[in-house]
């Protein structure tokens, strides 16, 4: 199946600073990735959807200037997270859907974000 | 409005039990999806069903896929504690561009 990466799987930073979460297509192209923030126990939730060449879309309560996506190329979207505060601690998920397979989307591990 | 809704929410059971989750919606959705994720982890896809009616089975896993393409359901036999994750439904938004909508996730424990 296909695989997407996920960098890096743990980071916890002071509050304030910024944060980097790399989500790679290693053996497809994803014009489309996907973001998701995720609380225990709880599904997911959708904060925007990557665009390759062109501006994210971000759901509804997203701040997009905290949450900064930038989706370079056809297998790297980032998602920074800019000035974290403690209530930005959460476990973020990437995901790219392989076209042609009924929407199905493959995920990365996660990223869990502690913001001390 | 598209929404799935995912019963039951938390189950735990012992091993050798069998169960079912349900995955209900009043919109009818083109395929529906399942997918296993255990902590700290993605979610991996289990299966996709297309069909109305549609039966498929993983091992001890058997999904099925409502007539109206409104509902699914997944049926674990002889559950066993490797079994153990939250199990999410999920399904097409309209019009979307590969955007998916999300049940609430059933938290699954099968205690040995």
């Amino acid at each position: 199946g296909a695989v997407v990466s996920q960098h890096p799987s743990r980071v916890i930073c002071k509050s304030g600073t910024s944060v980097k979460i790399e989500c790679r297509s290693l053996d497809f192209q994803a014009t489309t990735m996907f973001w998701y923030r995720q609380f225990p126990k709880q599904s997911l939730m959708l904060m925007a959807t990557s665009n390759e060449g062109s501006k994210a879309t971000y759901e509804q309560g997203v701040e997009k200037d905290k949450f900064l996506i930038n989706h370079a190329s056809l297998t790297l979207s980032t998602l920074t997270v800019t000035s974290a505060h403690p209530e930005d601690s959460s476990f973020y998920i990437c995901s790219a859907p392989q076209y042609g397979s009924s929407y199905e989307q493959y995920f990365g591990p996660g990223t869990r974000l502690t913001v001390t | 409005t598209q929404l799935l809704e995912q019963s039951p929410q938390f189950l735990s059971i012992q091993e050798g039990e069998n169960l079912t989750v349900y995955c209900n919606s009043s919109s009818v959705f083109s395929s529906l999806q399942w997918y296993r994720q255990e902590p700290g982890e993605g979610p991996v896809l289990l299966v996709t069903v297309v069909t109305g009616g549609e039966v498929k089975k993983l091992k001890r896993l058997t999904f099925q896929f409502g007539d109206a393409r409104k509902d699914s359901s997944l049926h674990i036999t002889a559950a066993q504690p490797g079994d153990t994750g939250l199990y999410l439904c999920a399904g097409p938004f309209l019009d979307s561009n590969y955007q998916l909508i999300w049940g609430a996730g059933t938290k699954l424990i099968i205690k040995p």
